[in-house]
């Protein structure tokens, strides 16, 4: 079946701008994680979606980060009057449950000039 | 202590060799445990489950040590191909309804395979 699919793959952008980065998670997977990862770097955890539940928001670095996810399938991920250091590879993973494998999209590289 | 922690490498080998990673984890009541790989510029992907009584898949081998609470990866006969980052992933523990989600990744061990 279809894996979690993100768009766009690459982002450039001037700095000041917002930007919109978008997951399809697999179909009927409840949990959805957005992760950050920069160059040579390990996971960084943003904000966690799971069911009909309030998402976990404690990664999210600064009040410029915001996400939803829109019936309880596709989310998006935004980020306003970026920064250069928002550049980075932003992957997204959904999960049949929290406990379960996660399966991680192919990300959206994300370039801030 | 880190909730998991892992020996950033790089392990450098060559071709056919055995290599092995550990990973400790700090969360007495964790109960699921993965092995990821992470290949340059690409996301990471489920390499194994590893069970409590250790589990192979190929020329993989994966232990759990709960007394201790480490997990170990080894890989027999090394391949090119094998080149890449080696995650270790351990999830918070059944009772735990907190925050992101539940699974850990840890920061990955970096493999590179000369011929």
């Amino acid at each position: 079946g279809a894996g979690v699919s993100q768009s766009p793959s690459n982002k450039v952008t001037e700095k000041g701008k917002d930007v919109e980065l978008r997951c399809d998670p697999i179909s009927g997977h409840t949990a959805l994680y957005w992760y950050r990862q920069s160059l040579g770097q390990g996971l960084e955890f943003l904000i966690y979606f799971q069911g009909n539940s309030a998402p976990d928001k404690s990664g999210l670095p600064s009040d410029r980060f915001s996400a939803e996810r829109t019936g309880g399938s596709v989310s998006t991920l935004t980020i306003q009057r970026t920064q250069q250091e928002d550049s980075a590879v932003y992957l997204c993973a959904s999960s049949s449950n929290p406990t379960d494998t996660q399966y991680f999209g192919p990300g959206t590289r994300l370039t801030v000039l | 202590r880190k909730e998991v922690e892992q020996d950033p490498g790089p392990f450098n080998v060559p071709e056919g060799a055995t290599v092995a990673f550990n990973c400790t984890y700090s969360n007495s009541a964790s109960q699921s445990f993965f092995w990821y790989r992470q290949d340059c510029r690409k996301e990471p992907k489920l390499l194994m489950s590893v069970y409590s009584s250790g589990n192979e898949d190929g020329r993989f081998t994966a232990q759990l040590n709960r007394a201790s609470q480490y997990i170990s990866l080894l890989i027999r006969d090394s391949k090119l191909s094998d080149s890449a980052t080696y995650l270790c992933v351990v999830n918070r523990g059944l009772n735990y309804g907190g925050s992101q989600g539940n699974l850990i990744f840890g920061k990955g061990t970096k493999l590179s395979v000369k011929p």
